[in-house]
């Protein structure tokens, strides 16, 4: 089956940029999906479609997709962003979808 | 407001049996497939089931085939999930989600997600 790979854990200062990595196979040619997950509560997608935010995601949250590595990325990051994150994929070949294990984003 | 509630998790013995409900409203339940989603304690998300608008299609991931039973109630809108043989590994927080993307133009993505239902497998 298809495997996800994130990093566990990035820290950044506020206001600074954090950046997520999410390996997989030719990822380029799928379509990466986002979600956002606090503590204590369910997860919510911030971005779809390796780069389309849905309506209420700020801009601050964006999205790319290439080669084996997708990215979501977060400007200006504030203390609210402390979350984990975690990418998502259909795997073609069994028909069901994939979580990457997700990466906890400290804010210093 | 699109919304989704989960109920129906505890604490069960391994070998027993649990059966979740998830509750939608806000929304045209039966135009959606819908999913059950886990995540064991301190751990990432699993994919569990899903199933079709008019429950035709059903689908598990290995490690439940046999055991778990998804289905959904169109008239009531809601969604179950009956567990049986449950296992310790099967301790997690049970998210039910909707299924949304362009139907066959993007691979779909789950929203919302309900707050989840807690489910403890131990003796």
């Amino acid at each position: 089956s298809y495997v996800l790979t994130q990093p566990p854990s990035v820290s950044v200062a506020p206001g600074q940029t954090a950046s997520f990595s999410c390996g997989g196979n030719n990822i380029g040619t799928k379509s990466v999906h986002w979600y956002q997950q606090k503590p204590g509560q369910a997860p919510v997608v911030v971005v779809y479609d390796d780069s389309v935010r849905p309506s209420g995601i700020p801009e601050r949250f964006s999205g790319s997709n290439s080669g084996n590595t997708a990215t979501l990325t977060i400007s200006r990051v504030e203390a609210g962003d402390e979350a984990d994150y975690y990418c998502q994929v259909w795997d073609s070949s069994s028909d069901h979808p994939v979580f990457g294990g997700g990466t906890k984003l400290t804010v210093l | 407001e699109v919304q989704l509630v989960e109920s129906g998790g505890g604490l069960v013995q391994p070998g027993g049996s649990l059966r979740l409900s998830c509750a939608a409203s806000g929304f045209t339940f039966n135009t959606y497939w819908m999913t059950w989603v886990r995540q064991a304690p301190g751990k990432g998300l699993e994919w569990v089931a899903k199933i079709k608008q008019d429950g035709s299609e059903k689908y598990y991931v290995d490690s439940v085939k046999g055991r778990f039973t998804i289905s959904r109630d169109n008239a009531k809108n809601s969604l179950y999930l009956q567990m049986n043989s449950l296992r310790a590994e099967d301790t997690a927080v049970y998210y039910c989600a909707r299924e949304v993307g362009a139907a066959g133009l993007i691979p779909p993505w789950f929203d919302p997600w309900g707050q989840g239902t807690l489910v403890t497998v131990s003796s």
